[in-house]
């Protein structure tokens, strides 16, 4: 079975630029959750999506936000970019079926987002 | 809101030797989920290992094994036999799980680089 697969892998953009991010999760899971890595803040959760549907929700400015399809593929919008949006920008997924068994999130390989 | 704490920001062994990692939380949460995450210089955030609050038993998975405390809030992370291969960021990670379904999002320690030496 496939792992969760986020393209691009590498990004640059420059500042007041927006960037999209895409999640494809492992078959079968219907959650994906989006985190930001930095050296600074360290690893913080953005948002989750499950059925279309943002179900939860970290301590971002709204300049960040996500939707998610009825495949359960996931985009990230990065808005209005700042030098401090420069991460790892890690996807996450899991089955989410509605039993607590299920709720193990496994990575992707992160996108790497570089903001000039 | 709940707290995550890696105390050991650096830790060195010998290949072959066990080491022991300490992560500590805090919550005053019941039900939730504990896991140890795995990111080598790739990058890529490996699952190393779950713990289920409202079990007594540890959690193992071959070489790796945990210490739970749920009324010290400790959750330490066991590596018998360490190998090169086990170089990398360890992160401790907290889950609180939802009482109808789900859970939020996960909570990370700051990670322990943990390098094995030759």
């Amino acid at each position: 079975k496939a792992g969760v697969t986020q393209t691009p892998r590498y990004l640059i953009k420059t500042r007041g630029q927006q960037v999209t991010l895409s999640c494809s999760p492992i078959s079968g899971h219907r959650s994906v959750s989006w985190y930001q890595q930095t050296p600074g803040q360290g690893l913080q959760f953005l948002f989750e999506y499950f059925s279309e549907t943002q179900r939860n929700k970290g301590n971002f400015p709204g300049r960040f936000s996500g939707r998610q399809f009825s495949n359960s593929r996931s985009e990230m919008n990065v808005s209005t970019l700042e030098l401090g949006d420069s991460a790892l920008y890690l996807c996450a997924s899991s089955r989410r079926a509605g039993t607590n068994t299920k709720e193990t999130q496994y990575f992707g390989p992160g996108t790497r987002l570089l903001v000039l | 809101a709940q707290t995550v704490t890696q105390s050991q920001p650096e830790m060195s062994v010998q290949e072959a030797e066990t080491v022991t990692l300490s992560c500590t939380y805090d919550t005053s949460e019941n039900n939730y989920y504990l896991f140890w995450y795995k990111q080598p210089p790739s990058r890529q955030m490996i699952l190393v290992i779950r713990q289920e609050a409202y079990k007594q038993q540890n959690a193992t998975e071959n070489r790796f094994s945990v210490n739970f405390q749920k009324a010290a809030k400790s959750f330490s992370l066991k590596i018998s036999d360490s190998q090169l291969g086990d170089t990398a960021m360890y992160f401790c990670a907290f889950m609180k799980l939802r009482s109808g379904g789900g859970a939020d999002g996960l909570t990370f320690g700051k990670g322990t680089h943990l390098i094995i030496q030759p």
